[in-house]
């Protein structure tokens, strides 16, 4: 493909549930960028990957979120017992960068996520 | 600390009007990016532009144009002679050297451009 795709693009969940998301990025880019977006706010740095390390998670709100990338290319963004507060639009990002994070990264269309 | 500021909430203006939209950043780094990014209606954040600390160079690119002013601390971008497929909201976003790639994305401003 010849973009960064995430699925799904919709979810609902009731509070308490888990959810997954997924994002298959760019072949080839060596990183990967959570973001969360919550309405009308910018996009807020979630957690960073470099192939199947993840080297910064800085971002995560609290323990309920995690984050994997095992082969160094498809992520999924775990949310467990999801709160409303989680209701944001979650954004992936990929990356060619190897060295220090200075190429542009290419985003996603979002998981529009919507805790009941 | 890192901070991106874009003070206008929304802009509304009519076609072919020009459209600038302020960008103000904070840092104590000494090498650092600017970037604007647009956000249409469908979600999906696109590049515009990539800016170092280090050219101060004004481009103009097709109808886009950007003044970056290190003395100012301001990364302006401009929309000349607008089009309503320029409605999108619009960010402007920080990156530091020593921040393993993590974007410091401003509040984003609403363009909304009317026939």
């Amino acid at each position: 493909g010849a973009g960064v795709s995430q699925s799904p693009r919709y979810k609902v969940a009731k509070r308490g549930q888990d959810v997954a998301l997924r994002c298959d990025p760019i072949s080839g880019h060596v990183s990967l960028f959570w973001y969360q977006q919550a309405l009308g706010q910018g996009p807020e740095f979630l957690t960073y990957f470099q192939n199947e390390a993840q080297l910064d998670k800085s971002g995560l709100p609290s323990d309920r979120f995690f984050a994997e990338r095992p082969e160094g290319s498809v992520s999924t963004l775990k949310i467990q017992r999801t709160q409303q507060e989680d209701s944001a639009v979650y954004l992936c990002a990929s990356s060619t960068r190897t060295g220090q994070g200075l190429d542009e990264q290419y985003f996603g269309p979002g998981t529009r996520l919507t805790v009941t | 600390a890192q901070k991106v500021t874009q003070a206008q909430t929304e802009i509304s203006v009519v076609e072919k009007e020009d459209v600038t939209l302020d960008c103000v950043y904070e840092t104590r780094d000494t090498t650092y990016y600017l970037f604007w990014y647009k956000q249409p209606p469908s979600g999906e954040l696109v590049f515009l532009i990539r800016r170092n600390s280090f050219d101060e160079q004004n481009e103009i690119s097709g109808r886009y144009s950007w003044n970056f002013q290190k003395s100012t601390s301001s990364f302006n971008f401009t929309i000349t002679a607008s089009q309503v497929v320029d409605s999108a909201v619009y960010f402007c976003a920080l990156l530091t050297t020593d921040s393993w790639g993590k974007l410091q994305f401003g509040a984003g401003t609403q363009v909304v451009v009317t026939p």
